[in-house]
């Protein structure tokens, strides 16, 4: 089947550091990758949706300054949390999909980020 | 604005008997639902989903029943088993392939 990992699985930060997470499709293709985040016993919220080779496209009242994707290529997208607070504490989970944004998604194992 | 909701924060239910877990939509849009199952710090699995263009779906001992007119669909565990104990999120979508999740709802499937 088709797997995602997510690196690191877990990340605890100070105040005002920028964090990466890295998204890897492993044995397929993703076009689209898109990230969400979950905050305790709440929805998975998605964050943004990313392209392959094109800029990511946010969804409303995320800022794409401080949540910087990349998708070089189309096994990688990378998250990062710039100037990291204390409230962008969360867990963060990738999603891929193989050919077109409306193809199954599948989930990455998540990385839980703490900034102290 | 919620367009996707799970009513039911947790739900208990004995080994061997039937798990109902419910999920209400309101953008008339979605066409195409999920259930994913999630345990604790992990990412969500894909369970089993259903088109617009369906009422029913059935996978071994799920099943996904779809009522457009009510925007309410359901997913039905028959028998329910310890290691089906998890938070199952419902989710649906339109032609842009987002996802939107409910809530979830916490399984506790007893021995």
């Amino acid at each position: 089947g088709a797997v995602v990992s997510q690196h690191p699985s877990r990340v605890i930060c100070k105040s005002g550091t920028s964090v990466k997470i890295e998204c890897r499709s492993l044995d397929f293709q993703a076009t689209t990758m898109f990230w969400y985040r979950q905050f305790p016993k709440q929805s998975l919220m998605l964050m943004a949706t990313s392209n392959e080779g094109s800029k990511a496209t946010y969804e409303q009242g995320v800022e794409k300054d401080k949540f910087l994707i990349n998708h070089a290529s189309l096994t990688l997208s990378t998250l990062t949390v710039t100037s990291a607070h204390p409230e962008d504490s969360s867990f963060y989970i990738c999603s891929a999909s193989l050919q077109r944004a409306e193809d199954t998604q599948y989930f990455g194992p998540g990385t839980r980020l703490t900034v102290l | 604005d919620q367009q996707v909701k799970q009513n039911s924060p947790s739900l208990s239910v004995q080994e061997g008997r039937i798990s109902i877990l419910n999920c209400d939509y309101t953008n008339s849009m979605f066409d195409y639902f999920l259930w994913y199952k999630k345990y604790p710090a992990e990412g969500p699995t894909f369970l089993i989903s259903i088109s617009s263009i369906k009422d029913k779906n059935e996978d071994g001992r799920f099943t996904v029943f779809l009522n457009k007119s009510a925007k309410h669909l359901s997913l039905h565990i028959v028998p329910s088993q310890p290691g089906d104990s998890a938070v199952y999120f419902c989710a649906a979508s339109s032609n842009t392939g987002k996802l939107i999740f409910g809530q979830g709802t916490t399984l506790q499937v007893k021995p």
